[in-house]
């Protein structure tokens, strides 16, 4: 069965700091990836997502960044953090390429999450 | 992008029934989804409808309607555990089929 790992689960961090969160997908190959923000009350932003190793697409310009090093991990990156930064962002998967009524709709799985906040 | 319509709140009683209704607008309808979101969690993923029609799994059942951009949420004999935050998303085949658009989630809240 497939999982998704995030880490760290909380974070606490001050404005103009660094940021790294890490995500894997085990028992699957070639998954989608995504990383989404969920800021207090508000829906999920769509932030990155790829399609494959070292393929990032941007959906909202910002501080943020991501990478893909491997086929199964996701990387969300800040080099300074903003106080708007702050949210809960989740990772998520799907499968590449299959349709139908069925299960197999290429719905979304997600990790998680990560509580994130800029002071 | 697609605008995502669904009610900020609802409550209802335990046992009872209650619909969440979402509106979508796209250009190319490619898929709409439902996700059920507790409190401090990630979303879990509940339904999916591609054709117009119901879909039913067990006490939850999804509408589809894409001539009218409708969709509902049917939640039957309500339990405690169903409070929750309810997304409607919908997948446009124009934005990438990779790309869900997420509205801002409906909270029910069950009452004993």
């Amino acid at each position: 069965s497939q999982t998704i790992h995030q880490w760290p689960a909380t974070l606490v961090q001050p404005v103009g700091s660094p940021l790294s969160l890490e995500c894997t997908v085990e028992g699957t190959s070639n998954p989608n990836l995504y990383w989404y923000r969920q800021a207090a009350g508000r829906g999920l932003q769509l932030l990155f997502y790829s399609v494959g190793i070292g393929q990032i697409s941007s959906e909202v310009p910002q501080n943020l960044s991501a990478s893909r090093p491997q086929d199964r991990q996701f990387i969300l990156s800040s080099k300074k953090l903003l106080l708007s930064d702050s949210g809960f962002y989740l990772c998520a998967w799907s499968v590449v390429g299959k349709e139908g009524r069925d299960n197999w709709g290429n719905e979304q799985f997600f990790g998680p999450g990560t509580r994130l906040t800029v002071l | 992008g697609q605008n995502i319509d669904q009610p900020t709140e609802m409550t209802a009683t335990e046992g009872a029934i209650v619909q969440i209704n979402c509106t979508y607008q796209t250009s190319g309808f490619n898929g709409l989804f439902w996700y059920q979101q507790h409190a401090g969690e990630a979303p879990t993923f509940l339904s999916y409808n591609v054709l117009d029609g119901l879909e039913e799994k067990g006490r939850f059942s999804s509408f589809l309607s894409r001539s009218k951009g409708y969709s509902y949420l049917l939640l039957k004999e309500l339990q405690m555990k169903d409070s929750a935050s309810y997304l409607c998303a919908v997948r446009d085949v124009w934005a990438g089929d990779y790309k869900l658009s997420f509205g801002a989630g409906t909270t029910v809240t069950v009452r004993a």
